[in-house]
């Protein structure tokens, strides 16, 4: 069962425009991430935190921003869209279960297309 | 350069057949590694989790190995059905850094075929 919510599920747009995907996870986890992932390759970390007040970059250069206010709210803007950003954007989060595991609860995702 | 290479790209079976999906990796040094599963428009979901001194682990009719001296492992599906068509991800985290940084392969696209 889900327990990490992603809004819109899709979302076609036009150039220019400022977007902002939603995540929720209720499962109370400190840590949260955004990872972006195009058809047949692996998933890329944009965007990560460790709890409120605290965002990272992650290995993908990405122009958009994250923002930590609550626990369990890690929304992900775009200032202005542009085609480039056509992609799928993934939310997950994570709690450790023994050490190093960090294992991942991804939400469904929300598929971005910028015309 | 940490990797994770996966094989095949693509496979389709029958229903009812057994497959082995591969997954070969240079991440060091080496924390665990895990097996995803993702249908088409969904996020992935969490199959197993293998650390440094297991060499199998077992979810339903999902068996997983590894192999940490050669750097290996295979997902192994039995009996195949309709609903595990979807893509399958192995992931290996490193020991490098507090957050356990994840290294993704691209997946293999199993499609099963009634």
């Amino acid at each position: 069962e889900a327990d990490i919510y992603q809004t819109p599920r899709y979302l076609v747009i036009g150039t220019g425009k400022k977007i902002t995907l939603e995540c929720s996870q209720t499962m109370g986890h400190d840590k949260m991430y955004w990872y972006q992932q195009d058809p047949g390759m692996e998933l890329h970390l944009i965007h990560y935190s460790y709890g409120v007040n605290s965002t990272e970059k992650g290995d993908l250069s990405s122009e958009s921003t994250v923002s930590r206010i609550r626990t369990e709210h890690f929304p992900l803007t775009l200032e202005s869209a542009r085609p480039s950003h056509t992609s799928q954007y993934l939310c997950a989060s994570s709690e450790p279960r023994g050490q190093g595991a960090n294992v991942l609860t991804f939400g469904a995702g929300s598929r971005l297309t910028v015309l | 350069k940490n990797q994770v290479e996966q094989s095949p790209q693509s496979l389709i079976i029958l229903e009812g057949k057994n497959c082995t999906l591969q997954c070969n990796y240079t991440v060091s040094p080496f924390s665990n590694l895990r097996w995803y599963k993702q249908d088409t428009g969904r996020g992935p979901v969490s199959l197993t989790i293998m650390t440094f001194s297991e060499n199998t682990k077992s979810n339903g009719r999902y068996t997983a190995t590894l192999d940490a001296d050669t750097k290996q492992s295979s997902l192994h599906i039995t009996a195949s059905q309709l609903s595990d068509s979807a893509s399958y991800i192995c992931v290996v985290s490193d020991r490098g850094s507090t957050l356990g940084r994840l290294y993704f392969g691209r997946g293999t696209q199993l499609t099963v075929w009634p």
